[in-house]
């Protein structure tokens, strides 16, 4: 139940294309929800973020959409670009009491941006 | 801004050797959390550390242990490797109540 399925796990675009990436969650304790981006040899980069009492949130390229009642979220980059080629993680938040709290993460989906 | 950092970058154990990983945390930041990452698969939550405490753990065994210090910088320890230990070592920062975590570029542990 504190699994995060995550969409697919590999996906090539073309250059100026939308890549979507899809995460589903059954907990409903989760109450924060990133995307992280990651390059070989390097740590997770925060790249957007949502709470569950909202259906969209947009930063420049990257979207989130997030359905409540289907427990599902999405991340949509639009123009992709080669440079956006990387290892893509959505994660959930779960408090563990107090001020604090553990992230969940998805599998993966890796993203190559063809020219 | 200072971002989150690790040391040592990359490591190589034996098995049943012990290792002791570090991470200072961002500016300002008061809460560690560490992760596991093996090859090919998401991060997965060791235990986190706040004012000195440990304040919560995942699914590891008693043999992962970890310090916080007063300047909130984190140390992970882990004894009698095994195999399936090799992975990269994640650290991330946030303040105590904030639900961003920052992370470092983490430690690439090989155990032969």
């Amino acid at each position: 139940q504190q699994q995060v399925k995550q969409s697919p796990q590999s996906l090539i675009v073309q250059k100026g294309g939308i890549s979507i990436i899809n995460c589903a969650y059954e907990n409903t304790a989760f109450d924060y929800f990133p995307w992280y981006q990651q390059f070989p040899g390097k740590g997770p980069a925060l790249l957007i973020a949502i709470r569950p009492d909202v259906s969209e949130k947009k930063e420049g390229r990257f979207t989130i959409s997030f359905n409540k009642s289907a427990k599902q979220f999405s991340l949509h980059i639009m123009d992709s670009q080669p440079g956006d080629s990387a290892t893509y993680f959505c994660a959930a938040s779960m408090a563990m009491g107090g001020a604090t709290n553990k992230l969940i993460f998805g599998t993966g989906t890796l993203l190559a941006v063809q020219p | 801004e200072t971002g989150v950092t690790q040391s040592p970058t990359h490591l190589i154990k034996t098995r049943g050797q012990q290792v002791t990983l570090r991470c200072s945390s961002q500016s300002g930041h008061n809460t560690v959390s560490w992760y596991q990452q093996a090859l090919g698969q998401g991060p997965q939550f060791i235990f986190q550390y706040y004012r000195e405490e440990e304040n919560g753990r995942g699914n590891f065994p008693p043999r992962f242990s970890g310090l916080q210090f007063p300047n909130y910088s984190s140390e992970l320890n882990v004894n009698a490797l095994e195999l399936d230990d090799s992975a990269l070592y994640l650290c991330a920062s946030s303040l105590g109540g904030g639900l961003t975590q920052y992370f470092g570029p983490g430690t690439r542990l090989t155990v032969l």
